[in-house]
């Protein structure tokens, strides 16, 4: 079935650098994006979403940018800082589907070294 | 900040056992979900909730699962017939409305364990 997925399981970077997490979608239904991160032990925490008819929106320190054309979703952290250290989930959920089912992907692991 | 809280943090039950998972959803919150994590995998979507009926459920959720509003606070999963396979971490959500990028605020989990 079609699925949300990330390209890479894990991501290694030094503190200060700049980190980008993709994901991959195959859903071409799909209207609106979200990434969240969830550190050990918690829940999946909203960090920055974007709907279908932008291609990126920015935040405080991360930008999510929207290539529909290849159905590819990243998130941009700036200055990345060890607090950033957690997994990130891309997920996807479409319109006309009741109940805010979003279907999630499997997880980039970011580590952040000092 | 209010958030969604979750009991217990851990469960440990035998296989075949039933089990009660607990949330408080946000108080102003009128829709609720429950997800699971199994170990080092994605996070999936159980069910939707609202004004007392689920509005959506995937195939993970058969007949042995269920969900209830006992009252106005409490939101709870019920596992019949715990089996092996039901060991994951569960999470909570909810959101104040139904939309399309409504933002899930999702509690800490109860880590289920079935021996």
């Amino acid at each position: 079935g079609e699925s949300v997925g990330l390209h890479l399981p894990t991501l290694s970077v030094q503190e200060g650098d700049n980190s980008i997490i993709n994901c991959a979608y195959s859903n071409s239904a799909s209207d609106y994006f979200i990434w969240y991160k969830q550190e050990s032990g918690k829940g999946p925490q909203f960090i920055i979403d974007i709907r279908s008819n932008m291609d990126k929106r920015q935040g405080q320190r991360v930008t999510v940018l929207l290539n529909k054309t290849v159905k590819h979703l990243s998130l941009q952290i700036a200055a990345t800082q060890p607090g950033d250290s957690a997994v990130y989930f891309c997920a996807e959920n479409i319109e006309n589907q009741a109940g805010t089912a979003l279907i999630f992907g499997k997880g980039t692991t970011l580590s952040v070294s000092s | 900040e209010p958030e969604v809280t979750q009991t217990p943090s851990h469960q440990v039950t035998q296989m075949g056992q039933e089990v009660i998972l607990r949330c408080v959803p946000i108080s102003n919150h009128l829709y609720f979900y429950w997800y699971r994590q199994i170990l080092g995998q994605k996070v999936e979507f159980l069910v939707s909730f609202y004004n007392n009926e689920i509005s959506e459920k995937s195939e993970i959720f058969d007949d042995q699962f269920s969900v209830e509003r006992p009252d106005g606070s409490n939101f709870t999963l019920k596992i019949r017939s715990t089996k092996l396979e039901d060991s994951a971490m569960y999470f909570c959500a909810s959101t104040p409305n139904w939309g399309l990028d409504e933002k899930l605020f999702f509690g800490s989990g109860t880590q289920l364990s079935v021996l």
